[in-house]
């Protein structure tokens, strides 16, 4: 079956310092792996994806994410973290089907 | 340009009633998804509409849920008979192209539905 863990439900990060928010996934063959955003009462907002190639993916808003088919990890990362940064974010995978698996999400919490 | 857009925007009613929720993807986008995403939860995939083909209805709970999609064009997802248990804001998502490449999933804003 093809799921998405996210093992953190929040993340506290001073501004200006780097932020990680870890996703691991099952499924078989190719993942093909989206982190999205949500700020309050709004919907998601697609921050980067991978489906091949360079195993470090940059998407928006600096945010980066590192694929690691050996960890069947696909954590987001950011060098120097914004309050403004300070959302619900969600890892999710789509595998044979074209729905998306979402993980349950991680608050990330920046501190000024 | 514009994005996905759902309405309304919040919705309360009362057990038992039937509501209808409605949402309008990207021009040109041939692939429709609906989600379910509970008050701390993640989001539950419902149902999703590709071009003619028939949709993929795995996702719905109950026989109380039904979807339809006019062409590629608007969609509505009603829930008969509504429970509290059916409190939840519903996404609504489209995507340009079915099939490889897999092509990323953009999402409305929501509908945020209340049963009393």
């Amino acid at each position: 079956a093809q799921s998405v863990a996210q093992p953190e439900d929040q993340v506290n990060v001073a501004e200006g310092n780097p932020l990680t928010v870890k996703c691991t996934y099952s499924v078989s063959g190719n993942p093909y792996l989206f982190w999205y955003v949500q700020y309050p009462n709004r919907g998601l907002q697609f921050l980067l994806k991978y489906i091949t190639g360079d195993n470090l993916v940059k998407g928006s808003y600096g945010f980066e994410a590192e694929f690691n088919k050996s960890q069947t990890s696909f954590h987001l990362k950011k060098p120097s973290a914004l309050v403004s940064d300070s959302a619900l974010y969600f890892c999710a995978v789509r595998g044979f089907t074209d729905k998306l698996i979402f993980g349950t999400g991680t608050r990330l919490q920046v501190f000024p | 340009g514009a994005g996905v857009s759902q309405s309304p925007s919040n919705k309360v009613t009362e057990k038992g009633k039937d509501v209808e929720l409605r949402c309008d993807p990207i021009s040109g986008h041939t692939a429709l998804y609906w989600y379910r995403q509970r008050l701390g939860q993640g989001l539950e995939f419902l149902i999703y509409f590709q071009g003619n083909s028939a949709p993929d209805k795995s996702g719905l709970p109950s026989d109380r849920f039904s979807a339809e999609r006019t062409g590629e064009s608007v969609s509505t997802l009603t829930i008969q008979r509504t429970q509290q248990e059916d409190s939840a804001v519903y996404l609504c998502a489209s995507s340009l192209v079915f099939g490889p490449p897999r092509e990323t999933q953009y999402f409305g804003p929501g509908t945020r539905l209340l049963v009393l």
